[in-house]
């Protein structure tokens, strides 16, 4: 069964400031993605990044990279310099082409302090 | 339209009615996705379709929840005699095709509540 776990339900950081927020996922295939969504008071979600699972290299999005630790099954995110506008909650997803299912964590919810 | 839009945005109802929660792609998605979302919960995967097809029904939560798309565009999510556990926002998305490699724009929701 593939799993998806976010052990932090709150977080906040201060504005400008460097917070990572963590995941760790479980799957037995090879052939998957890993995801970070935002998702705003506003309820839309938005893809904020996403990881290949083959490929080694950290995916960057501006302000937003990840930590992709595929042995450990680790997938955590890292936004730099935090804006208000970053408060929102973020969950972390997978996708395996096996099952061709997404399962999402339970979401962290991030506060950026002014 | 410009993104995935749902309707209606709120639905209340009685224990025991039916609902039918709309959601209208990004014109030439293929792929469609219905999820559940419960207060303080992750996202539920219930259903994915593939065109008009829905390979795997499985996540639906009971035989009182169906989906069918038509003419791989418009899906409806429909929940027959509500119970106050159905009570949550429902979210649709849509990706050019299936798989991970493409990304998925979500709707707003439609949040229901059972009364």
């Amino acid at each position: 069964a593939q799993t998806v776990t976010q052990s932090q339900p709150e977080m906040s950081v201060q504005e400008a400031e460097t917070v990572t927020l963590s995941c760790t996922y479980d799957t037995s295939e090879n052939n998957y993605y890993l995801f970070w969504y935002k998702q705003p008071p506003s309820r839309q979600m938005i893809l904020v990044i996403r990881q290949e699972a083959y490929k080694q290299q950290n995916a960057t999005e501006n302000r937003f990279s990840v930590n992709f630790q595929k042995a450990a099954k680790s997938f955590s995110l890292k936004i730099s310099d935090s804006q208000l506008g970053d408060t929102a909650m973020y969950f972390c997803a997978l996708f395996t082409s096996g099952t061709y299912k997404y399962i999402f964590g339970t979401g962290t919810r991030l506060k950026v302090l002014a | 339209g410009a993104g995935v839009s749902q309707s209606p945005s709120n639905k209340v109802t009685e224990k025991g009615k039916d609902v039918e929660l709309r959601c209208d792609p990004i014109s030439g998605h293929t792929a469609l996705y219905w999820y559940r979302q419960s207060l303080g919960q992750g996202l539920e995967f219930l259903i994915y379709f593939q065109g008009n097809s829905a390979p795997d029904k499985s996540g639906l939560p009971s035989d009182r929840f169906s989906a069918e798309r038509t003419g791989g565009s418009v899906s409806t999510l429909t929940i027959q005699r509500t119970q106050q556990e159905d009570s949550a926002v429902y979210l649709c998305a849509s990706s050019k095709s299936s798989g991970g490699v493409n990304e998925q724009f979500f709707g707003p929701g439609t949040r229901l509540t059972v009364l």
